[in-house]
């Protein structure tokens, strides 16, 4: 089967400017995540859709970030405007939800913000 | 403890020494138990996943075990080798309906093997 895409792998940006991410999950999968991975640290759960419908965004900053999955298949996740402190590599996953929570996981996106 | 910790947070390996490292979890509400390998540029790849106290996996030289009364999992690598260098992440999940689903990660053990 294939994998969990996301685009682009690389971004920078300056901040104050407005960057957007793509994921398309395994076909399947009704549970989507986006992670924010910083260097040194561990994956930090910014949202989980289950379907088209938001289980947890209480770590998303919703002041600046947003994400959607109108169609309960792929989902965007936007940042407007960036902070320097937003510089991280964006992990999408998602979930087969008969398989133990084995998570699959995008090859994320790097974002610098200058 | 509350939240998932990993030790060391990296490791230097020779080719062909044997080595482990440490993820600690609450020990309460506890479902699973993740292992991920996370190559540089590429997807993190899941390891195990390990839900019985006691629990032993093996993926070629890779194994994992699990003890869930007090909360902590070791996973080895046996004969290491340049391809194993990675971090490797753990991830906890609980049980209750509030934790459902919801991994929590550890910061990560980064290895690397030199020639």
């Amino acid at each position: 089967e294939a994998g969990v895409a996301q685009s682009p792998r690389y971004k920078i940006i300056e901040k104050r400017q407005s960057v957007a991410f793509w994921c398309n999950p395994i076909s399947g999968h009704a549970t989507l995540y986006w992670y924010q991975q910083i260097l040194g640290q561990g994956p930090k759960l910014l949202i989980q859709f289950q379907n088209n419908g938001v289980v947890d965004d209480s770590q998303l900053p919703k002041d600046r970030f947003s994400a959607e999955r109108l169609k309960g298949v792929d989902s965007t996740l936007k940042i407007q405007p960036a902070k320097l402190e937003d510089s991280a590599v964006y992990l999408c996953a998602s979930i087969n939800l008969g398989n133990n929570y084995e998570q699959y996981f995008g090859p994320g996106t790097r974002l610098t913000v200058t | 403890i509350l939240n998932v910790e990993q030790s060391p947070q990296s490791l230097h390996v020779q080719e062909g020494d044997s080595t482990n490292f440490t993820c600690s979890f609450p020990s309460s509400n506890f479902y699973a138990l993740h292992w991920y390998r996370w190559e540089t540029a590429k997807s993190p790849e899941a390891l195990f996943v390990m839900t019985l106290n006691g629990d032993e996996k093996k993926k070629g030289r890779i194994s994992a075990t699990l003890n869930t009364k007090e909360g902590y999992s070791y996973l080895y690598i046996k004969g290491s080798q340049p391809e194993d260098s990675a971090t490797y992440l753990c991830a906890h999940t609980g049980h209750t309906t509030d934790s459902w689903g919801k991994f929590q990660f550890g910061a990560g053990t980064q290895v690397v093997v030199t020639p």
